[in-house]
């Protein structure tokens, strides 16, 4: 089955750091893009970033440069995201998703619900 | 940086058919995408490179563009389209945008 899998909801203190895992299935792992998109309670979705599965390549969105981290492991077919120096703003849905230009992000994780609380 | 311009919300009857643009300064220059989002789930992609539609999205569907402005049309509404619509482009500055959403009701 073709999917995207994502790690669990988190909880987490002002200033302390989050990683969440994106585990891909049922597809050629290094064939396609992985993005993260987030999306905080009630509002609309914002663009984190990318990494290449093959290469492990980056492009992060400017207003997250200096605080966020891709990374994957081909061997398990999973991809990362870091968020460091969170906020309370940071409170969000983090989504992975797969694709690019040419064909959409045509496939979707479940969402991983981050929550920065103290 | 670049933006895209949608309707906050949009309304329509039952059956008949609903238009959601997406304004962008030269978006008929990019591609432009459509996500669909219900409720609680995960965005579900309705339509990329314009007006192309993934396999499994029903025809009712349908993506359009003319100068700078894209449009999603939904023809014969069903309750089950109510949700919010999101149009997505790439850019060379900005890399990936996304507009704002439209919530789509259906009376």
């Amino acid at each position: 089955q073709v999917q995207l899998v994502q790690s669990g909801a988190e909880v987490r203190k002002p200033g302390a750091s989050v990683k969440v895992s994106c585990k891909a299935s049922g597809y050629s792992f290094t064939d396609f893009f992985i993005h993260w998109v987030r999306q905080a309670p009630g509002q609309g979705l914002q663009w984190m970033g990318w990494i290449t599965p093959k290469s492990g390549g980056t492009t992060y969105a400017e207003r997250f440069e200096g605080r966020i981290s891709m990374t994957r492991d081909t061997a398990i077919n999973s991809v990362y995201m870091e968020l460091t120096s969170l906020q309370s703003d940071d409170t969000a849905f983090y989504f992975c998703a797969r694709g690019g230009s040419r064909e959409g992000y045509n496939l979707w994780g479940q969402g991983t619900l981050v929550t920065v609380s103290s | 940086s670049y933006e895209l311009t949608q309707p906050p919300s949009v309304s329509v009857s039952p059956r008949q058919t609903a238009y959601i643009t997406c304004f962008g300064e030269d978006l008929g220059d990019k591609y432009a995408a459509w996500y669909q989002q219900r409720p609680g789930q995960s965005p579900v992609l309705l339509i990329y490179q314009d007006s192309k539609r993934p396999s499994g999205i029903p025809g009712r569907f349908s993506g359009s563009i003319s100068g700078d402005t894209a449009t999603l049309t939904i023809s014969e509404t069903q309750a089950l389209d109510e949700a919010d619509y999101y149009c997505q482009t790439w850019d060379t500055s900005s890399l990936v945008v996304f507009g704002g959403g439209t919530k789509l009701t259906v009376l």
